[in-house]
């Protein structure tokens, strides 16, 4: 089993859709759980932290739940430059940062 | 400030030769990581220095090797490379262990030919 686990999509969604990203993990003494993203070519960028009682950054939504060992990222409004990979990670054994093979999302005018 | 600056940004190596790859992290960040990143998959873990020490290695085999120095940066060595080793190799920084996040370097690619 890999520790992170992620539907690798593709997403294609028009402009002004809400989507949601699922991933599991494998370590449930994991602390500390990431959204990411990355652009073609590019290196992954830190969207937010996902924090236990879940977080907001305005049309972004992380949630963590940690009986099904369970993390999530909702989109609302997407825009033409949301289209991008999203990765979702998680901090392993000691400050070792786990990903997941990422989510693809392509947003459609 | 400078961000993490990863060098070379690509390279091209023969099969069997070796390779060393370096990273310079945020000034006044200690933690340094190593990650793969093969097309089409996320990065994969291969070692995390913290103050100069070996923190964690991830699942790869012993021709990859690692150190950090005392000004932060660090080296990512590769012996006896193999076609299956071309990829992107990502640097990242943070100034603790990463519990609020690591900070991306653009990357090495190397290609092995």
């Amino acid at each position: 089993r890999k520790e992170v686990e992620q539907d690798p999509g593709p997403f294609n969604v028009p402009e002004g859709a809400t989507v949601a990203f699922n991933c599991t993990y494998s370590n449930s003494a994991s602390q500390s759980f990431f959204w990411y993203r990355q652009d073609c070519r590019k290196e992954p960028k830190l969207l937010m932290s996902v924090y236990s009682s879940g977080n907001e950054d305005g049309r972004f939504t992380a949630q963590l739940n940690r009986a099904s060992q369970y993390i999530s990222l909702l989109i609302r409004d997407s825009k033409l430059s949301d289209s991008a990979t999203y990765l979702c990670v998680v901090n392993m054994y000691g400050n070792q940062f786990y990903f997941g093979t990422g989510t693809s999302l392509t947003v459609i005018p | 400030d400078a961000g993490v600056t990863q060098s070379p940004t690509h390279l091209i190596k023969t099969r069997g030769q070796h390779v060393t790859l370096r990273c310079s992290p945020i000034s006044g960040h200690k933690s340094v990581s190593w990650y793969q990143q093969v097309l089409g998959q996320g990065p994969q873990f291969i070692f995390q220095y913290y103050e100069k020490e070996e923190r964690g290695r991830g699942n790869f085999p012993d021709r990859f090797s690692a150190r950090q120095f005392p000004n932060y940066s660090s080296e990512l060595n590769v012996n006896a490379l193999l076609l299956g080793d071309s990829a992107l190799y990502l640097c990242a920084s943070s100034p603790t262990g990463g519990s609020y996040g690591y900070t991306f370097g653009s990357g090495t690619r190397l290609t092995v030919v």
